[in-house]
This record gives C-alpha cells, sequence and structure tokens, in this order.
C-alpha cells in the first residue's frame, strides 16, 4: 500500500539540542518525499523536498536525505530554536500530486 | 503575490446542514485539492480539481463533492454534516506540472 509512518510525539527538547523525527514510507517505485511545518493556528508550510533517491533536500537549518534501501526520510536539525516548536508532518506523493501524509510529530523547544 | 485563501476561517453546523467552503489558489497555479485534517492527525486527501473536472479522489463518500471556476477557484461541499465531519479543511494549489503545493490556512469546522 501507499503509507507514510513517522515518529510519534510530543518531542521536547531544550534550545540547542539536536533533532531527529524518524519517517519511512512504504511505495511502489520512487516517490517524491516531502517535510511539511505546521505552526500553531495555521496551514502547512512546505519546509524541504527530495524527488529521487539520495537526494538531501535542506532548508532553515533542517536536512533531510532520501534513503531508497531504508525507504526512509529522516528529519535533522543540529540545534534547534524555540521558534522551531510546530507540528511536522512527512508525506509522499504519489504520481497525480496526492500526498499521503503521516499523522504529524509534534515538536516543543523549550529555552 | 497572495497566497492561497480559503473562507471562512471558521464555521460551525449543525448535524444534517450542507456547508460550501471556498479557497482561491496561488496566483499562477491551476490545481486546487482538498485535504481534510481531524484533530491530531496528518491532512487526508479528498480530492484534486484540474480545469475544472475532478481528478483524482480520496476515499470519501458522495456527501463531499466539489467545483472547480473558470478563474481556478475551488470549492467544497459537504452534505449531510455527521459530527465527524468536524475536522480543518485544507485547500492546496499547485502547477499540474509539479509536485508540492501551497497550503492555505484551512476552515476549522465544527458540526454540533
Amino acid at each position: 500500500g501507499n503509507s507514510v509512518t513517522q515518529m510519534e510525539g510530543p518531542v521536547t527538547l531544550s534550545e540547542e539540542a539536536f533533532l531527529t523525527i524518524n519517517c519511512t514510507y512504504t511505495a511502489t517505485g520512487y516517490p517524491s518525499l516531502f517535510w511539511y511545518v505546521q505552526y500553531p493556528g495555521e496551514g502547512l508550510q512546505l519546509l524541504l523536498k527530495a524527488t529521487k533517491a539520495d537526494d538531501k533536500g535542506s532548508n532553515k537549518g533542517f536536512e533531510a536525505t532520501y534513503r531508497k534501501e531504508t525507504t526512509s526520510f529522516h528529519l535533522e536539525k543540529g540545534s534547534v530554536q524555540v521558534s522551531d516548536s510546530a507540528v511536522y508532518f512527512c508525506a509522499r506523493a504519489n504520481t497525480g500530486n496526492q500526498f499521503y501524509f503521516g499523522t504529524g510529530t509534534s515538536l516543543t523547544v523549550i529555552p | 503575490d497572495a497566497g492561497v485563501t480559503q473562507s471562512p476561517t471558521h464555521l460551525i453546523k449543525t448535524r444534517g446542514q450542507q456547508v460550501t467552503l471556498r479557497c482561491s489558489p496561488k496566483s499562477g497555479h491551476d490545481t486546487v485539492s482538498w485535504y481534510q485534517q481531524a484533530l491530531g492527525q496528518g491532512p487526508q486527501f479528498i480530492f484534486q480539481y484540474y480545469e475544472e473536472e475532478e481528478r483524482q479522489r480520496g476515499n470519501f463518500p458522495d456527501r463531499f463533492s466539489g467545483h472547480q471556476f473558470p478563474n481556478y477557484s475551488s470549492e467544497l461541499n459537504v452534505n449531510a454534516l455527521l459530527l465527524g465531519d468536524s475536522a480543518l479543511y485544507l485547500c492546496a494549489s499547485s502547477l499540474i506540472s509539479s509536485y508540492g503545493y501551497t497550503f492555505g490556512s484551512g476552515t476549522r469546522l465544527t458540526v454540533v
């Protein structure tokens, strides 16, 4: 089937800590993969993406590498800030640009 | 450059009623997709419109219908509302030729 599984939260970190949010997918072929972020009361914003195997998406200090051998797209950031507090969604797209989202991981960064 | 605009932002309806949600896509985008996001869950794909036709549909009943207008704006209609339809409804626009969306801020629908 087509699904995305991501690490359950909530995750609470101190400022400047290292962040990893795990994401794995099931799909036929090699879908495009995305991370979206949702701040309270807002819609989803694209954080980064990768469209083929071994691609690394990066933005605002966040990174994720498309690993086809482990069907994973884990999100990482070396030093989180309070402003990174949000819900993070991993997603994959089918050829028709229909997205399958994970259930989201809530991140809270404390000063 | 305006992003995706949705209206209304909040709505309260009674079970059994009908509701219409509206979406204006980002300038230059030709495709509109609708998603339902229940509390604490990821968005679920409802359907996608391009050239005023429904191109893809997720696993939602026929009570959910839509429309796309010549100016690319779109409506989502839900008939015979159920309590379980309470959710954040997100509109996302894109170009038919590319992956990825620009999302609106959503309409929060509460069915009582």
